[in-house]
């Protein structure tokens, strides 16, 4: 198994540009999550999904959008880029018997908006 | 008040001592509890999940005192392997995942 798949690893997006992040699990997970961490600080959660088809808010969702259209991927879009958004991105999933708090996180994305 | 609080560190401590660490946490209906460690520019990795009662795995031992609301983690005989940043989770729903900012910990040969 890969587990959780991320891509890119790495982005520099100008001010007002948009871009999707690539979230991809094997795992047959039916939980998905989106969260940023800014430097020295804790992960907040963007988006999470129950379930392909099902999408909810987390914490700071605002500039942001996903969709579940399938069990193994979870795109995260951001539209027009603001520096703001500079943070690292992380995806993470979990199955139905694990506890809420036991995700499996994939490697993030390093995003920039200059 | 942050709802979650960690001291940041950096904690620095020689191969083979006991560290400790707590995690403060502000809403009393928070559901459940976990430990992550995170190192540098890694994803955050599950470390282990706090029960009521406390609970150990190896030389790692997780509590949770619900009526002063924090959770500590104890390391045993530490390993220069150990060095990494440590994430308190708090959780009040599936939807309200609260991560702490984490406390550094260097173990030194």
């Amino acid at each position: 198994n890969a587990g959780v798949t991320q891509t890119p690893k790495f982005r520099i997006l100008k001010i007002g540009q948009s871009m999707t992040l690539q979230c991809a699990q094997d795992m047959n997970h039916n939980y998905m999550y989106w969260y940023r961490q800014d430097p020295g600080m804790g992960l907040k959660l963007i988006y999470y999904s129950v379930g392909a088809g099902i999408t909810d808010k987390g914490e700071v969702p605002n500039g942001y959008n996903v969709s579940r259209s399938t069990t193994e991927d979870f795109p995260l879009r951001l539209e027009l880029a603001a520096p703001s958004q500079t943070s690292v991105y992380f995806c993470a999933s979990r199955g139905p018997d694990s506890r809420p708090g036991e995700q499996f996180f994939g490697p993030g994305t390093r995003l920039t908006v200059l | 008040r942050k709802e979650v609080e960690q001291d940041p560190g950096p904690f620095n401590v020689p191969e083979g001592a006991t560290v400790a660490f707590n995690c403060t946490y502000s809403n009393s209906a928070s559901q459940s509890f976990f430990w992550y460690r995170q190192d540098c520019r890694k994803e955050p990795k599950l470390l282990m999940s706090v029960y009521s009662s406390g609970n150990e795995d190896g030389r790692f031992t997780a509590q949770l005192n619900r009526a002063s609301q924090y959770i500590s983690l104890l390391i045993r005989d530490s390993k220069l392997s150990d060095s990494a940043t440590y994430l308190c989770v708090v959780l009040h729903s599936a939807s309200k995942i609260i991560f702490g900012s984490g406390t550094r910990l260097s173990i030194r040969p």
